[in-house]
C-alpha cells in the first residue's frame, strides 16, 4: 500500500535534548512537507522540499532542521533551540505539477518535559 | 500579506445541511483544496476547486468564486462521523497551500 509514515505516534523527551522524527513515503512524490499544529490551531509550514538534496524554511523553521538524502524521506529534527517544542507534527508529500494534493502521515505528538 | 479567514466554530442538527465558508487573501491563486481533520487526526483530503462554481462528491459538495476570493464547503445529510475540523487551504503562486486555523464542527444528535 502507498503512504506515509511517520514514527513515533507519542515521543517524550527532556528539556535541552535534540529529538529526531521520521517520515517515509512511498508514493514516489518529489515534495514533502513537515507542518506543525498547535491546539485549536491550524498548520504552519516549517520546512518543505520539492527535491532531493535541497530544501526551503517555512514560516516556523527557527528551532528545527531537515535533511533530504533519499525521495522517500524527510527527518525533522526538533533541537533545543526549539522554545515550545510540544506540538502535534504532521509529515505530507505530494506532486509538484499544478495541481498539489498533499497527503499526509498520521503525525508525531511530541510532548517535552 | 496572505490571510485565510473561517468560522472558528460551527453547530449543526444530524440529518440536516451545514455551509462552512473561507475567505481568502493569496499571492496569486492556483486553486483551493478543503480538507478534513477528525481530532488527533491527520487532515484527509475532500475536494479541489480551480474554476468558478460547484463541484460535488456525494454529501460534500465544495464551491469557488475566484473573483470575490470566496469558497465554501457544503455537507448534506450530516451524520455524527461529520463532527471534525474543515481546513480550507488555496494554493499561492508559488504553489504553497496556505492554511487556514479550520472550521471545528460539532454534530449533535
Amino acid at each position: 500500500d502507498g503512504g506515509i509514515t511517520q514514527s513515533p505516534k507519542y515521543l517524550f523527551r527532556k528539556e535541552g535534548q535534540n529529538v529526531t522524527l521520521s517520515c517515509e513515503q512511498n508514493l514516489n512524490h518529489d515534495a514533502m512537507y513537515w507542518y506543525r499544529q498547535d491546539p485549536g490551531q491550524g498548520l504552519r509550514l516549517i520546512y518543505y522540499s520539492q527535491i532531493v538534496n535541497d530544501f526551503q524554511k517555512g514560516d516556523i523553521a527557527e528551532g528545527y532542521s531537515v535533511s533530504r538524502e533519499k525521495k522517500e524521506s524527510f527527518p525533522l529534527t526538533v533541537t533545543s533551540a526549539q522554545k515550545n517544542p510540544t506540538a502535534f507534527y504532521l509529515c505530507a508529500s505530494s506532486g509538484t505539477g499544478d495541481y498539489n494534493e498533499q497527503f499526509f502521515g498520521p503525525g508525531t505528538r511530541l510532548t517535552v518535559l | 500579506g496572505q490571510n485565510i479567514d473561517q468560522p472558528t466554530e460551527m453547530t449543526a442538527t444530524e440529518g440536516a445541511i451545514v455551509q462552512i465558508n473561507c475567505t481568502y487573501q493569496t499571492s496569486g491563486f492556483n486553486g483551493l483544496f478543503w480538507y478534513q481533520q477528525h481530532a488527533g487526526e491527520a487532515p484527509t483530503f475532500l475536494s479541489y476547486n480551480v474554476l468558478d462554481g460547484l463541484e460535488e462528491k456525494g454529501r460534500f459538495s465544495s464551491f469557488l468564486s475566484r473573483s470575490k476570493g470566496y469558497s465554501y464547503l457544503l455537507l448534506k445529510e450530516l451524520q455524527m462521523k461529520d463532527s471534525a475540523s474543515y481546513l480550507c487551504a488555496p494554493l499561492d503562486s508559488n504553489y504553497q497551500l496556505i492554511w487556514g486555523a479550520g472550521t471545528k464542527l460539532i454534530i449533535k444528535p
